[in-house]
């Protein structure tokens, strides 16, 4: 079956700090894994994704994140936050049926002066 | 500009009371999908259209229909609201096959049902 769990429901860094969210998942096929972000009153937006080939993927405004098989995990980085990085992250990953994507609880960056 | 419209963008209406919300896309996208939104939960998928007059039940659909006359619209109706139909909701659209997953999302409507 299809799920992700993103451990940490508010994430709160300091301007110029590491950001990390995390993302596990589980899937019965092989996964394609997703970020999506949500700025304020605003749809969600693609960030990256990760179908195969490389594991280390690189997104928009500067996130990147990490596909670790063993660890069925998909972890968002950004290695200097900024205050417009504030929204609301979500991971997904593909669904058995075409075009489904599970999605995460969601993860709530602030971003501190 | 490529975009996914959704209208109202917000509605506070009474149990009972039968409501339309309108998605349309300008992308030409053979896929669309209605999900709501609810804190703690994430985003959950109510309905989908892998194209014209092709619809499926998502996860969660009891209370909502859907139709798929037209390639760009795919309005959500809710034929009877209820409180628990509270939410924030999202229109999303892409391409077929592979390309499905990287979905376009609407503003959201933002409904309450009192």
């Amino acid at each position: 079956a299809q799920s992700v769990t993103q451990l940490g429901s508010h994430v709160s860094v300091s301007e110029g700090a590491l950001v990390l969210l995390r993302c596990n998942y589980s899937s019965s096929v092989p996964p394609y894994l997703f970020w999506y972000v949500q700025y304020p009153n605003q749809g969600l937006q693609l960030l990256l994704k990760y179908t195969t080939g490389a594991t280390l993927v690189k997104g928009i405004n500067g996130f990147e994140a990490e596909f670790k098989k063993s660890e069925t995990s998909f972890h968002l980085t950004k290695p200097s936050a900024h205050m417009s990085d504030a929204a609301e992250y979500f991971c997904a990953v593909r669904g058995v049926e075409g075009g489904k994507l599970i999605f995460g609880q969601g993860t709530e960056l602030s971003v501190k002066p | 500009e490529a975009q996914v419209t959704q209208n109202p963008r917000y509605l506070i209406t009474v149990t009972g009371k039968k409501l339309t919300v309108t998605c349309s896309q300008n992308m030409n996208h053979e896929y669309m999908s209605w999900y709501r939104q609810d804190p703690g939960l994430g985003l959950r998928q109510i309905y989908y259209s892998m194209n014209v007059e092709v619809t499926d039940k998502g996860d969660v659909p009891e209370g909502y229909k859907v139709s798929r006359k037209e390639k760009r619209n795919f309005p959500l109706i809710l034929e009877s609201p209820s409180p628990n139909q509270t939410s924030l909701y999202f229109c999303a659209s892409s391409l077929s096959g592979q390309r499905a997953y990287e979905q376009y999302f609407g503003p959201g409507t933002r409904l309450t049902v009192t």
